[in-house]
């Protein structure tokens, strides 16, 4: 167990919906990392925050946004969902001391994921 | 844009052999990463190196650093059954004030008896 939760475990929706997923870091950890992971697109980092600020950019649609809360924990929104959407999103957190994408030394907690299936 | 090429791509191998696995990429970075995702399950980091000729060891697995070649080798000796997963190697492109992590497609290791 990484200490790092993520809910819900399994989402099934409809194409154009909304659906929010949800991470709560381990205790003590700043940053937020959000990942994707599909067959056709393999994995992808999406976005990092870091102590509630945007921190780095990665491969995230303009269709899906993520913040981080004052207790740390994140939500990544993902709407107008299309059928290529369907995909494991992890997130991990890490201490990030350097603040930057996981500093000098970081190690990242990856938890268990929540799969996005949209029919 | 960054590229990330793994290779190979699928490894069978035998229990207690020796084997290394490539990972390439084609734009200046000083920070490489290496993960792995047993089946159905999800990533847990190994390695992190951050400069020329870093080297780092855990149990069976050794990774290292070039960043002159820009290369990165996860060296696995003798392989043991607990090893088969999948191994990513992933590198950070600095543009600017932003990052970007980039994936190789991952390395499928089996170990078999």
């Amino acid at each position: 167990d990484s200490g790092v939760t993520q809910t819900p475990k399994h989402l099934i929706t409809a194409t154009g919906q909304r659906v929010t997923l949800r991470c709560s870091p381990r205790s003590g950890d700043l940053s937020v990392y959000w990942y994707q992971q599909s067959l056709d697109q393999g994995l992808q980092f999406l976005i990092q925050y870091y102590n509630g600020e945007e921190r780095a950019k990665g491969n995230i649609l303009e269709r899906f946004s993520a913040q981080q809360f004052p207790d740390l924990h994140s939500e990544l929104n993902l709407s107008s969902l299309e059928l290529g959407d369907s995909a494991l999103y992890f997130c991990a957190s890490s201490v990030a001391r350097g603040g930057g994408l996981a500093g000098a030394e970081d190690t990242q907690y990856f938890g268990p994921g929540t799969r996005l299936t949209v029919l | 844009e960054l590229k990330v090429e793994q290779n190979p791509l699928f490894l069978s191998m035998q229990e207690g052999k020796n084997y290394t696995i490539y990972c390439n990429y084609s734009t200046t970075s000083d920070r490489l990463y290496w993960y792995r995702q047993d089946p159905g399950k999800s990533l847990e980091s190994l390695f992190v190196l951050l400069s020329n000729g870093a080297v780092k060891q855990e149990g069976r697995l050794m990774a290292s650093l070039d960043t002159k070649a820009r290369l990165s080798t996860l060296h696995i000796t003798a392989a043991v059954h607990d090893l088969s997963a999948t191994y990513f190697c992933a590198v950070v492109y600095s543009g600017g004030s932003n990052y970007k992590l980039t994936f190789g497609k991952g390395t499928l290791l089996t170990v078999n008896p």
